[in-house]
């Protein structure tokens, strides 16, 4: 039972343009959500998070946006660099110790 | 610096033949995950100690075993290894902070033969 869908696998977008990544969850109790970045051969490594009682958290060219009546968030990349191009993955937070994650979007930023 | 450090990055086994994947830390937190990732699919949660208590997923089969000696190690043992056992392994640790930021080594491969 997957709480936690990334529904776009992949996506390309030119450098300087902006990257938006969604990702949609089922569990209404989940109280904080994040992002995390990986490249190939590497672990996960944290990204940005938000807690539910926002709406909005931002660092640099990253900004996650929350919509809880819609169980929807998104994180947004402006501007792509080449070095932006990794697997997002999209997490949320159900009790205090665990996470639940997405599968994961494919980002490749095109010179 | 401190890190997650997965060992081997790449192991090969026999189908049946006992395997034993090892991950330590530096960053001295309470808890500690084990993940089993396949192609394309999420990160799924295999179980995680806090201390020394040991907490289980439902649904992680019970040929998949752990032990955690000390605050540093954490070992994940897979008694008889099956073809659909083959995946990344990723073990992450985290201090049970607010967030629950979990810090991730680079994982161990493992194919089975």
């Amino acid at each position: 039972d997957q709480q936690v869908k990334q529904n776009s696998p992949s996506l390309s977008v030119q450098e300087g343009r902006i990257s938006i990544l969604n990702c949609d969850y089922t569990n209404s109790m989940f109280d904080y959500f994040l992002w995390y970045k990986k490249y190939p051969a590497e672990g996960p490594t944290f990204l940005i998070s938000i807690s539910s009682i926002k709406d909005k958290n931002e660092d640099g060219r990253f900004t996650v946006f929350l919509n809880k009546s819609a169980k929807h968030l998104s994180l947004h990349i402006v501007p792509s660099q080449p070095g932006d191009s990794a697997v997002y993955f999209c997490a949320a937070r159900f009790n205090d110790y665990k996470l639940s994650f997405g599968a994961g979007t494919t980002v490749t930023v095109r010179a | 610096d401190a890190m997650v450090i997965q060992n081997p990055r790449y192991q090969v086994t026999q189908f049946g033949k006992p395997v034993t994947l090892s991950c330590s830390q530096t960053l001295n937190h309470n808890v500690m995950y084990w993940y089993q990732q396949k192609s394309s699919q999420a990160p799924k949660l295999l179980f995680h100690y806090y201390d020394k208590d040991f907490n289980n997923e439902a649904d992680t089969p019970d040929n998949f075993q752990s032990r955690r000696p000390n605050t540093s190690f954490c070992f994940l043992d897979i008694r008889s290894p099956g073809l659909g056992d083959a995946a990344m392994y990723l073990c992450a640790t985290s201090s049970g902070d607010t967030e629950n930021i979990q810090y991730f080594g680079a994982g161990t491969r493992l194919s089975v033969l």
